[in-house]
C-alpha cells in the first residue's frame, strides 16, 4: 500500500536555527498538508497546499513557517527561526483531492526537539 | 471556530463493542466526518468516513444523526491491539477560511 514518508524521524535543533522537514506524499495525490502535535495534545492543522500554493492555513502558521514543493515528489515545511515552543511532532499528509470525502493519509511524523 | 470534543478516555474488555462519540457543533455544511486511529510515535491512520446516517466498513461503523452535530464511532469487538487514541476530524469554515479540526482525542484502553 502506498504511504507518505517523512524524514528525518527525529530532528534536534538549537533555538533560533532554521529547520526543514521533508515529506514524500503518495504519488498520485494532489493535496498536501502539514499538522503538528505537541506532546500529549491533539493534532493541530497548520497548512494545506495545492497546485503550488497555500490553500488554507491556521493561526499557528505565521511568518516563521513556509511550505514548498521543490520538485515533483517532495513537500517541505521550513521553520525560519525556531523557538522552544516549536518542539512537537510534525505530520505530513496527502489526499487525492481537496474535498473532505477524500481521506488524508498521514506519515509517521518528524519529532522536532528545540534546545 | 468548530469545537470538536470527545471523552478523554475509555476502558473496555476484549470482545466488547466500543462506542466513541465526537461532538462537532459547527461542522461545515458539505463536510464529511473522518475518524482516525493513532498509536504512539505513529501518524493517524484512517478508519472510516461518512456524511450522514450510517456507514460500515470491515473494521468499524459510523453513526451520524440528522443534525450532524455529533458522530459515533463503533468498534464491534475490540482486541488488545485496538488500544490507541481515536480522533474525529471535521472541516470548519466558520471563521471565513477553511480549516481541518481534529477532536480532542479519546484514549481507548482494551483490557484482557
Amino acid at each position: 500500500e502506498p504511504e507518505v514518508t517523512q524524514t528525518p524521524s527525529h530532528q534536534v535543533t538549537q533555538m533560533g536555527q532554521e529547520v526543514i522537514l521533508r515529506c514524500v506524499p503518495i504519488s498520485n495525490h494532489l493535496y498536501f498538508y502539514w499538522y503538528r502535535q505537541i506532546l500529549g495534545q491533539k493534532v493541530e492543522f497548520l497548512v494545506s497546499f495545492y497546485n503550488n500554493e497555500i490553500s488554507e492555513k491556521s493561526e499557528i502558521f505565521d511568518d516563521q513557517f513556509s511550505v514548498e514543493r521543490p520538485d515533483g515528489s517532495n513537500f517541505t515545511l521550513k521553520i525560519r527561526s525556531t523557538k522552544l515552543e516549536d518542539s512537537a511532532m510534525y505530520f505530513c499528509a496527502s489526499s487525492e483531492a481537496g474535498a473532505s470525502n477524500q481521506p488524508q493519509h498521514f506519515g509517521d511524523g518528524t519529532r522536532l526537539s528545540i534546545l | 471556530l468548530a469545537k470538536t470534543t470527545q471523552p478523554i478516555s475509555m476502558d473496555s474488555y476484549e470482545g466488547q463493542e466500543v462506542n466513541i462519540t465526537c461532538s462537532h457543533n459547527n461542522i461545515a455544511t458539505n463536510d464529511y466526518i473522518t475518524w482516525y486511529q493513532q498509536f504512539p510515535s505513529q501518524g493517524p491512520r484512517f478508519i472510516i468516513q461518512g456524511y450522514k446516517t450510517k456507514v460500515t466498513n470491515e473494521v468499524a461503523s459510523l453513526f451520524i444523526p440528522a443534525d450532524r452535530k455529533s458522530s459515533t464511532l463503533s468498534l464491534p469487538r475490540v482486541s488488545l491491539s485496538d488500544t490507541a487514541v481515536y480522533y474525529c476530524l471535521v472541516g470548519d469554515a466558520g471563521s471565513g477560511t477553511y480549516k481541518y479540526i481534529f477532536g480532542t482525542g479519546t484514549r481507548l484502553k482494551v483490557l484482557a
